[in-house]
């Protein structure tokens, strides 16, 4: 089951936050955040673990509520490099092991000047 | 020279045809994953890996099989192509140890594929 991440899509003024959010169904074991830029391949940006741990890149943090089974990725004073489209993937225990990444549908973010 | 490398990264081919995309890597890693890409679908996983003897259906593997010849090496083939199938293609490998999760994922650059 994918997880489901909102909004859709945002549109920022250089310099101005946003918040995406990632939500699942199932307890998560772990919540991994990409961003995909026009014509490229994603890249990785962080991973979280269940435990509520919070994590940062440059002026990009994410929390991990467990009990909401949720995580939110924060962009602080944008940049126009911050253009893109932003995946969510969780990763879900199980006896073997755990599950391989299931990703969102995507946040599309268009920072403009 | 990239760590997952993508052959071919575009395809145009004809509804029947068998169509195989490559993906081989340096990255040293055991677990490989083959996914695909349409517009606001996001990223949706086909099949899996975790070491050469491990082959796991993703969640769209209809129409789709692979093959895992080495630790590097992961190949993804339509055997009967159809128009559905066009979609932008990516492998991608994450290193794992037990008892822990899973680690980055690294992507390749994508396959193009257009079925006519």
């Amino acid at each position: 089951q994918q997880p489901v991440q909102s909004p859709q899509a945002v549109i920022l003024r250089e310099g101005e936050d946003a918040v995406i959010n990632c939500s699942s169904s199932k307890a998560l074991y772990s919540v991994h955040w990409y961003r995909q830029k026009h014509g490229e391949a994603p890249v990785f940006l962080m991973i979280l673990l269940k435990g509520g741990e919070q994590k940062g890149h440059e002026k990009i943090s994410a929390s991990f509520n467990e009990k909401k089974q949720q995580s939110s990725l924060y962009l602080t004073a944008s940049q126009l490099s911050y253009s893109g489209t932003y995946f969510c993937g969780t990763e879900w225990p199980r006896n073997s092991g755990n599950t391989p990444l299931v990703f969102g549908k995507g946040t599309r973010l268009s920072v403009i000047a | 020279d990239a760590d997952v490398t993508q052959t071919p990264r575009n395809r145009i081919t004809k509804t029947g045809k068998r169509i195989m995309l490559e993906c081989s890597q340096t990255k040293g890693h055991d677990r490989m994953y083959w996914y695909r890409q349409d517009p606001g679908l996001g990223l949706r996983l086909i099949y899996y890996s975790f070491d050469v003897k491990d082959i796991n259906k993703g969640e769209i593997s209809d129409g789709y099989s692979v093959s895992r010849q080495a630790q590097a090496k992961f190949s993804l083939s339509l055997e009967s192509a159809i128009p559905n199938q066009t979609a932008l293609y990516f492998c991608a490998t994450s290193d794992f140890r037990q008892g822990m999760n899973t680690g980055e994922l690294f992507f390749g650059e994508g396959s193009r594929l257009t079925v006519l």
